[in-house]
């Protein structure tokens, strides 16, 4: 099992839509949450961070924390081209981010 | 400075040759990780620096990569005598401490031909 699991995609969804992203984790003491867009030939840019369980949300982005189950997800409201990216998920246990492969998502017109 | 900076953003070299890449982290950031990404993989963890602490190594992929960090700024990520594998997106990250995330530099694409 892949410490960090992640669909790959792609995914594709209209625009306006909402986009949801999911990943899940095997290291239960991951304590900080954080998703990275990377757009295809740029570096991972940091979009949203989530410590403890619930829902946190930021403009058109919600991040969702269940330590239970080992899950987390990044819903995307009102999806435009301009999100068409690999979405990151990073768990992190204490100065250890691992990441997932990552989730293509695409917005079409 | 503002943020991450990495040099050089291109490097093309011959087989066998030896690179260095250079990252400066942002003033302040006590961590500091060196990770590659190739063409449509992910991020593979290379080397972390911890304000002065040991470095974690266990990312790097052979003996040919070594890293230094120096002052608890600037890192150095040398190769020895490249290999065409070696081949990807070098990336540098820091961050001021672990409930935070990291900011990446724009990258080392290195190619060798």
């Amino acid at each position: 099992q892949k410490e960090v699991e992640q669909n790959s995609g792609p995914l594709s969804v209209p625009e306006g839509a909402i986009a949801s992203l999911n990943c899940t984790y095997s290291d239960r003491g991951s304590q900080s949450f954080f998703w990275y867009r990377q757009y295809s030939g740029k570096s991972p840019e940091l979009i949203m961070s989530i410590y403890s369980n619930g829902d946190k949300e930021d403009g058109r982005f919600t991040a969702q924390l269940n330590k239970a189950s080992q899950y987390v997800s990044l819903l995307i409201r009102d999806s435009q081209p301009s999100d068409s990216a690999t979405y990151l998920c990073a768990p992190t246990v204490n100065n250890d981010m691992r990441f997932g492969a990552g989730t293509r998502l695409t917005v079409k017109p | 400075g503002a943020g991450v900076s990495q040099s050089p953003s291109n490097k093309v070299t011959e087989k066998g040759k030896d690179v260095e890449l250079r990252c400066d982290p942002i003033s302040g950031h006590t961590a500091l990780y060196w990770y590659r990404q190739s063409l449509g993989q992910g991020l593979e963890f290379l080397i972390y620096f911890q304000g002065n602490s040991a470095p974690d190594k266990s990312g790097l992929p052979s003996d040919r990569f070594s890293a230094e960090r120096t002052g608890g700024s600037v890192s150095t990520l040398t190769i020895q005598r490249t290999q065409q594998e070696d081949s990807a997106v070098y990336l540098c990250a820091s961050r001021p401490d672990r409930f935070y995330g990291y900011t990446f530099g724009s990258g080392t694409r290195l190619t060798v031909v």
